[in-house]
C-alpha cells in the first residue's frame, strides 16, 4: 500500500525559507521508474507542478519558479525534501507530494494529504 | 507552457443526470492527458489517464475521450458522491500544467 505524507512549518514569514518533507512508504526510490513529485494549491484556486525527483536523481522544475526550488531524495530514509527560497504571501498554499511512474502517460497517481502553509507578511 | 482550459467553470446538475466537461490544450499533447476530482479539503483522486484509461477502482460511468487539443470527461449517471470539482493535467511536457477546474454542484 502506497502510502505519502507531507510535513513542516505551517507558518512562515516572507522572505524565509520554507522546507518540506515527503515521508512515504509502500515504495522505494531506488526502484526504477518511480517518481516523486510537489504540488501546490492556493485556497480556492488551481493546483500548479512545482518539481519532481525520479529514481536516476533526474530533478524537474517549473521554470516559473526555478530559481527558488531545490528537490532532494533521501532513499533510504524513504523521504524527498523541498525548498522554497524567498517565500512571499502569494504562495500561501497547501503542498502536496505525490508519486507517478517515469511514464509519460502516468499521472500522479498517490497523494499525500497536503500540508497548508500560510506566508505572513 | 502548455494551457488547459477547463469548460464550464460551474455546473449544476442532479443525482442521475449524465454530464460533461471538456478540456482544451493550447497545443497538441496526442493522450497524455488525466483526470482528477477532488473534494474539499482533500487531495486530488486521479479518475483517467493516458485520456481515456480509466484508473483502477474508479467506477465506470466515468469516462474520458479525445486527443491532440480536445478532451473530455463525463458522467453517465451522476451520484451523490461526485459533487466535486474536476481538473485535467497534461503530461505531455513539462513543465506539467493542470486546468483550472470545474465544479459539479447539486442544482
Amino acid at each position: 500500500q502506497i502510502t505519502l505524507k507531507e510535513s513542516g512549518p505551517t507558518l512562515v514569514k516572507a522572505t524565509q525559507t520554507l522546507t518540506l518533507t515527503c515521508t512515504f512508504s509502500g515504495f522505494s526510490l531506488s526502484t526504477n521508474g518511480v517518481g516523486v513529485g510537489w504540488i501546490r494549491q492556493p485556497p480556492g484556486k488551481a493546483l500548479e507542478w512545482l518539481a519532481l525527483i525520479y529514481w536516476n536523481g533526474d530533478e524537474r522544475y517549473n521554470p516559473s519558479l526555478r530559481s527558488r526550488l531545490t528537490i532532494t531524495k533521501d532513499t533510504p530514509k524513504n523521504r524527498v525534501v523541498l525548498t522554497m527560497t524567498n517565500m512571499d504571501p502569494v504562495d500561501t498554499a497547501t503542498y502536496f507530494c505525490a508519486h507517478r511512474q517515469a511514464i509519460q502517460l502516468w499521472p500522479f497517481d498517490y497523494w499525500g494529504q497536503g500540508t497548508l502553509v500560510t506566508v505572513s507578511s | 507552457d502548455i494551457q488547459l482550459t477547463q469548460s464550464p467553470s460551474f455546473l449544476s446538475a442532479s443525482v442521475g443526470d449524465r454530464v460533461t466537461i471538456t478540456c482544451r490544450a493550447s497545443q497538441g499533447i496526442s493522450s497524455f492527458l488525466a483526470w482528477y476530482q477532488q473534494k474539499p479539503g482533500k487531495a486530488p483522486k486521479v479518475l483517467i489517464y493516458a485520456a481515456s484509461t480509466l484508473q483502477s477502482g474508479v467506477p465506470s460511468r466515468f469516462s474520458g475521450s479525445g486527443s491532440g487539443t480536445e478532451f473530455t470527461l463525463t458522467i453517465s449517471s451522476l451520484q451523490p458522491e461526485d459533487f466535486a470539482t474536476y481538473c485535467c493535467q497534461q503530461l505531455d511536457s513539462y513543465p506539467y500544467t493542470f486546468g483550472q477546474g470545474t465544479k459539479l454542484e447539486i442544482k
